[in-house]
């Protein structure tokens, strides 16, 4: 366990759904993160929020809208997706000051966009 | 782009041999981690060792890193079958205000027993 929790698991959707991640760490950090891992890509940075604003935006379609109601919960709404986001979701956290710079991540949402 | 580049992609090795790992990258560095995947699970950070250090040692792991050369090697001693994972280094670049960690593509280990 690192102290940051993810639902749910396993994700399947259609195109025109509306679902949402939910993140939650347990570590106290100011920091929280949401990657995306493909097959046989990097882990893609999507978002950051550092106290609760966000301060990264990868070039992320529309079609993710993050939200960080508070330094312990991030969600990432989803809607009409595409098949090529399917992937896993991983939420991370840390604490951004002179002392902490690892992150801890979540085990992730496995989604599939049918 | 400025990701790390992991190099081998694959590796396998027999249970009790050691596994090298390795991490380039382009530009100058505040500090290089290393974290493992199991597979489709959330990544673990094993250890991180800042630009200003030349090796660092966490159990089994032995991280080195050469700022001239642009490179970082990791190595795990004895392997075990649990070992098994997919390893990435990813990189915080200098530069103020980035919160960003960039990611390889990882080095699958294999550990066969």
């Amino acid at each position: 366990e690192t102290g940051v929790t993810q639902t749910p698991r396993h994700l399947v959707m259609g195109m025109t759904n509306k679902k949402s991640l939910k993140c939650e760490q347990h570590l106290g950090h100011n920091a929280m993160y949401w990657y995306k891992q493909s097959a046989k890509k990097p882990l893609e940075l999507m978002f950051v929020y550092n106290f609760k604003e966000q301060t990264e935006n990868n070039s992320v379609p529309s079609r993710f809208s993050p939200e960080c109601p508070n330094s312990s919960h991030l969600f990432l709404h989803l809607h009409t997706l595409q098949p090529e986001d399917s992937a896993l979701y991983l939420c991370a956290s840390s604490q951004e000051d002179t002392v902490g710079e690892t992150q801890y991540f979540g085990p992730g949402t496995r989604l599939l966009v049918l | 782009s400025q990701q790390g580049e992991e190099d081998p992609q694959a590796l396998s090795i027999q249970e009790g041999e050691n596994a090298t790992m390795n991490c380039s990258y382009k530009t100058s560095i505040n500090n290089l981690q290393w974290y493992r995947q199991n597979s489709g699970r959330g990544l673990v950070h094993l250890i991180l060792i800042r630009s200003n250090e030349r090796e660092k040692h966490s159990g089994r792991l032995r991280v080195t890193l050469d700022t001239s050369k642009k490179s970082s090697s990791l190595l795990i001693t004895a392997s075990r079958a649990a070992d098994t994972a997919s390893y990435f280094c990813a990189i915080r670049y200098s530069g103020a205000g980035s919160y960003q960690l960039t990611f390889g593509k990882g080095t699958k280990l294999s550990v066969i027993p």
